[in-house]
């Protein structure tokens, strides 16, 4: 079962536009992370935001979290044609570990230059 | 550093037949997992191990055997290969349980005829 769910499943922009796409989970978390993979290739890790946490930077990267609603966003500002990628939520059950780790669909964004 | 590495990157097998993925790690890393990867449903936990030894199973198990005899190894067995197991297989390690990122491999695509 899938514990996040990422929205919208797809997603195109113009290159220099902000990306923005969302993940709803179902139950407690103690942390979400935000995963890109390019395609044809393995998921690499972004950022981890903690449950006690509402907002996480990482350079162009912009994540919110909002446990009331149960809630992430991931924001990309001033969008590159090397953000083309699917970018996956995930997130372990607040009493669970790493090895419940569940992922999203995804969304597949694609910048055009 | 090598990271994760999963071999082979890709496999084609008739209906029936065996094989094992190998996953290896150089990072230490005490949990290994193995996923599955299908178009539009995310990643999908088929086993996984927290140590030397452990193993443990996932979301979807039925039609896989693991082992993890050393550390650094994680194999993924399929006994009887099913057209249904089709798919793109990940390897992920974590040094921690809870809070940890996950590193991937950078896949293998089974192809079952």
């Amino acid at each position: 079962s899938q514990q996040g769910e990422e929205d919208p499943q797809a997603l195109s922009i113009q290159e220099g536009e902000n990306a923005t796409m969302n993940c709803s989970y179902k139950t407690s978390i103690n942390n979400l992370q935000w995963y890109r993979q390019n395609s044809g290739r393995g998921l690499v890790h972004l950022i981890l935001i903690r449950s006690n946490e509402r907002e996480k930077h990482s350079g162009r990267l912009r994540v919110t979290l909002d446990t009331s609603k149960k809630s992430s966003s991931l924001l990309i500002t001033a969008s590159r044609a090397a953000d083309t990628a699917s970018y996956f939520c995930a997130t372990p059950p607040f009493s669970g570990s790493a090895r419940q780790l569940t992922f999203g669909s995804g969304t597949q964004l694609t910048v055009l230059p | 550093n090598a990271g994760v590495t999963q071999t082979p990157k890709f496999r084609v097998l008739k209906t029936g037949q065996s094989m094992t993925l190998l996953c290896a790690q150089d990072m230490n890393h005490e949990y290994m997992y193995w996923y599955r990867q299908d178009p539009g449903m995310g990643l999908r936990l088929i086993h996984y191990s927290v140590g030397e030894g452990t193993t443990a199973k996932g979301e979807v198990p039925d039609g896989y055997n693991v082992s993890r005899l050393k550390k650094q190894n994680f194999l993924l067995g399929l006994e009887s290969a099913a057209p249904s197991q089709t798919s793109v297989y990940f390897c992920a390690t974590a040094w921690t349980a809870n809070t940890g990122e996950l590193f991937f491999g950078e896949g293998s695509r089974l192809t079952v005829l």
